[in-house]
């Protein structure tokens, strides 16, 4: 049962445009919802996070949405560069741990 | 660099044995977690210690332990080793116990192939 989903494997944004990567949840008990970037041979990394009582979160180029309706968030990277290359993890946190989407890779071409 | 650290980096063993893997959260954190990442799956929760006692559970096998000791340091120990259980293993630190814990910070991995 996959309680946070990532139905996009991958996505191809052209350099300078906005990449908009998104994520659903099933369960309502989660609080805090967060982003993670993940380059090869590396460990996640936090990208930025949002509480369940905000529906917008902003850090530079980067905004995340919440719409706790639909239970779904997304990731806007605005504008996107070539460095953005890599693979985003949703993450959803409820008691404290942590329940991950499958990901989606990101590839800013030039 | 995170500031945490995992031994070994590749491990390959063979299925019925057992492994032990390692993890150095970073200075003054006291929650270590653990989780596994197999093909094509997103991270799954393991199992969280904080300041040497268990804190959490996630989907861990009985096959699979982990403590934390007395220097913070944690491990984690497969036992019985299938070939299901080939993945990364990814091991995080924090300085909170609890929410939030946007303050989780990855290590780089060990990759356990099973043969």
């Amino acid at each position: 049962d996959q309680q946070v989903k990532q139905n996009s494997p991958s996505l191809s944004v052209q350099e300078g445009r906005i990449s908009i990567l998104n994520c659903d949840y099933t369960n309502s008990m989660f609080d805090y919802f967060l982003w993670y970037k993940k380059y090869p041979a590396e460990g996640p990394t936090f990208l930025i996070s949002i509480s369940s009582i905000k529906d917008k979160n902003e850090d530079g180029r980067f905004t995340v949405f919440l719409n706790k309706s639909a239970k779904h968030l997304s990731l806007h990277i605005v504008p996107s560069q070539p460095g953005d290359s890599a693979v985003y993890f949703c993450a959803a946190s409820a008691r404290s741990k942590l329940t991950f989407g499958t990901g989606t890779r990101l590839q800013v071409t030039l | 660099d995170s500031g945490v650290t995992q031994t070994p980096k590749h491990l390959i063993t063979a299925t019925g044995q057992r492994v032990t893997l390692r993890c150095s959260p970073r200075s003054g954190d006291l929650s270590v977690y653990w989780y596994q990442q197999s093909l094509d799956q997103g991270l799954q929760f393991l199992i969280q210690y904080y300041n040497g006692e268990e804190r959490a559970k996630g989907n861990i096998l009985e096959r699979f332990s982990a403590q934390q000791f007395p220097d913070l340091h944690s491990e984690l120990n497969l036992s019985s080793l299938e070939l299901g259980d080939s993945a990364l293993y990814f091991c995080a630190s924090s300085d909170y116990s609890g929410v939030p814990i946007a303050s989780q910070y990855f290590g780089p991995g060990t990759r356990l192939l099973v043969l």
